[in-house]
């Protein structure tokens, strides 16, 4: 029974450019979550994903930045020309179904230079 | 809106000492309430959750009780162990699961043998 799975563990980015990040969610989960963590700060909700379905964006930032979950394949969160702010640990999460308890994976540390 | 707010870190204890971490939360309506544990390069995992007043959440040694009278879950252990040496993180759903979950700053706490 794996995890939630994310990759890359860590990403290193110049100014400007793409940053991919991926997340696989546990077996049977249809449900993804995006968080965002900065340094010494607790977690901030991004997005919330069904298959092929954005549920909720309003933590996501207006430019830049977009997910998708589609019907094959991991939920991608794309940032796109990177910027030192977007430096941090962005969380995936899981879970069955609305209201269900979300299994966290353990993160995507990017670092842009 | 709703928001969560945990005692300031670091905390520093030693081995068999008293824990208690303080949390306290602004909410309309009746939220779910929830501890996570962040271990050291690792990702969240939950510890324990409240999903109504007066309900008391335990898991390893650890407890936490929804007050709703003084809008507080405040995290306790009797005698902790190096081992739980962690970042806490105290958090709220609107829905009794774990969606869009939201996060206090996380309390870094090392326990010292």
């Amino acid at each position: 029974n794996a995890g939630v799975m994310q990759n890359p563990r860590h990403l290193v980015r110049r100014r400007g450019q793409e940053a991919r990040l991926r997340c696989s969610p546990m077996k049977g989960h249809s449900h993804v979550y995006w968080y965002r963590q900065l340094p010494e700060e607790g977690l901030k909700f991004m997005v919330y994903l069904q298959k092929e379905n954005i549920i909720d964006e309003s933590g996501m930032p207006k430019e830049r930045f977009s997910a998708e979950f589609p019907k094959e394949g991991p939920s991608i969160l794309r940032i796109q020309q990177v910027v030192r702010g977007d430096s941090a640990a962005y969380f995936c999460a899981s879970s069955v179904g609305q209201g269900a308890e979300a299994f966290f994976g353990q993160g995507t540390r990017l670092t842009v230079v | 809106g709703n928001s969560v707010t945990q005692m300031e870190g670091p905390v520093t204890l030693s081995e068999e000492a008293f824990l208690t971490i303080n949390c306290t939360y602004t909410a309309t309506g009746y939220p779910s309430l929830f501890w996570y544990v962040q271990y050291p390069g690792e990702g969240l995992q939950l510890l324990l959750k409240a999903t109504k007043a007066d309900d008391k959440g335990s898991n390893k040694g650890f407890e936490a009780t929804y007050r709703k009278e003084t809008t507080s879950f405040h995290l306790e252990k009797g005698s902790v162990q190096v081992s739980d040496s962690a970042v806490y993180f105290c958090a709220l759903s609107d829905s009794q699961g774990a969606q869009k979950l939201v996060f206090g700053q996380g309390t870094r706490l090392t326990i010292n043998p």
